[in-house]
């Protein structure tokens, strides 16, 4: 079993709908939680960064932490075009200072 | 500019050959780390350096080797022994601060 699963998509929304991405991890040393995006042939780039359960926003997009479940999401409001994708969750144990990679979920907004 | 710098953009390789991707940084960042990503898969860890001079294996470190002669540098050799060599190779560093890592824009390896 991976130590960080995420479903690879793709997820097809139409514009203006709301994007829901997910991860589950089996190891409750992770501590810190990221999310990345990727674009085709490009290098990510980090979205969003946590270390507690609960929400974080950022504009449209929204981070969730539940460390009981081990389980994060990211949520992107008002979805565009330019969100079409490759989201990576991304979790860190504090010893170590690695990350561990899920394998990203595909999205495509479509206008 | 502050950034990460991978060259080439695109790197072919001929059967038997050893090739080198460069990464640089002037971030300032004592950590940096080596990604493969295979189509449709997630990044997997190669080598990373804590600091100048030491550097450790990561999950996937056979047929590849590496050097942290400098802070701003981190060059990955992928050997003749790495038999399977096709994929994106990600360059990430990071400052020690915080535990997020900064990517370069990546090297497409090929094999002729």
């Amino acid at each position: 079993q991976k130590e960080v699963e995420q479903d690879p998509g793709p997820l097809s929304v139409p514009e203006g709908a709301i994007v829901s991405l997910n991860c589950t991890y089996s190891n409750s040393a992770f501590q810190y939680f990221m999310w990345y995006r990727q674009y085709s042939r490009k290098g990510p780039e980090l979205l969003m960064y946590t270390y507690s359960s609960g929400n974080k926003e950022d504009g449209r997009f929204t981070a969730q932490v539940d460390k009981s479940s081990k389980y994060i999401s990211l949520f992107i409001r008002d979805s565009q075009p330019s969100d079409s994708a490759t989201y990576l969750c991304a979790i860190h144990k504090a010893a170590g200072n690695k990350l561990t990679f899920g394998g990203g979920t595909r999205v495509l907004v479509k206008p | 500019d502050g950034g990460i710098t991978q060259s080439p953009k695109y790197l072919f390789r001929k059967e038997g050959q050893n090739v080198t991707l460069s990464c640089e940084q002037n971030l300032n960042h004592d950590a940096m780390y080596w990604y493969r990503q295979d189509p449709g898969q997630g990044l997997r860890l190669i080598y990373y350096s804590q600091i100048v001079n030491d550097f450790q294996k990561g999950d996937i470190a056979e047929g590849y080797s590496v050097s942290r002669e400098k802070k701003e540098s981190f060059p990955l050799t992928v050997t003749s022994a790495q038999k399977n060599p096709t994929a994106f190779y990600l360059c990430a560093s990071n400052p020690g601060t915080t535990e997020t890592q900064y990517f370069g824009p990546g090297t497409r390896l090929l094999v002729l």
